[in-house]
């Protein structure tokens, strides 16, 4: 069964806005994975959140985790057309094993 | 970085034969694996956790005669779809991670199966 569930199912913003993704999850976590995946590919690791962090950049990336809440966000600022992408988010849950699994993601479209 | 190679990435095939899916770590070793199905529009499903030199553990609902997976070394994993169906027809994404980390998956690009 899914861990992760994202929200909104699909976002579509103008090329150099900023694109918001939230992912909300059910147990403690060791940390919070999100992936991207492009239409008819494999996934790509974006970033990582440890359980106790607050807030990671990479990039253009900027993931916060809110484990009181029990979830996180994914900001893509100043998109651009090539973020057109499925995003998932994966939480990595205490005492799951290792595995991952992955919610219905958000589909953000960047137009230009 | 960590790249995983998938083989093959499409492949069409009769109903009632089998299928052999290969996922390679080229650049690390990987304890563990994972094969995930994807339908169209939908997330991924786990299916089986793939441990090297074990048996494979599977997903509640998945058939493991149907499904069988291999993990041989440290560097391949395969999946095989066994008396393929046209319901078996699907998007398959196997991952890795490396044996020193305990974090992020590295993906392959996904092998589709069309069963005719």
């Amino acid at each position: 069964s899914q861990q992760g569930e994202e929200d909104p199912q699909a976002l579509s913003i103008q090329e150099g806005e900023n694109a918001t993704m939230n992912c909300s999850y059910k147990t403690s976590i060791n940390n919070l994975q999100w992936y991207r995946q492009n239409s008819g590919r494999g996934l790509v690791h974006l970033i990582l959140i440890r359980s106790n962090e607050r807030e990671k950049h990479s990039g253009r990336l900027r993931v916060t985790l809110d484990t009181s809440k029990k979830s996180s966000s994914l900001l893509i600022t100043a998109s651009r057309a090539a973020d057109t992408a499925s995003y998932f988010c994966a939480p990595d849950l205490t005492g799951g094993g290792n595995k991952l699994t992955f919610g219905t993601g958000t589909q953000l479209k960047v137009e230009l | 970085g960590a790249v995983v190679s998938q083989h093959p990435s499409w492949v069409i095939c009769k109903s009632g034969t089998s299928v052999k899916i290969e996922c390679r770590s080229l650049d690390f070793q990987a304890t563990t694996m994972f094969w995930y199905r994807q339908f169209p529009k939908q997330s991924l499903m786990l299916m089986a956790t793939s441990n090297e030199g074990s048996k494979a553990t599977y997903e509640q609902g998945v058939e493991k005669d149907k499904f069988l997976i291999n993990h041989a070394s440290l560097t391949l994993s395969t999946l095989t779809v066994t008396s393929a169906h046209p319901e078996d027809s699907s998007f398959y994404i196997c991952s890795a991670r490396e044996i020193t980390q305990t974090g992020e998956l590295f993906f392959g690009e996904g092998s589709r199966l069309t069963v005719l």
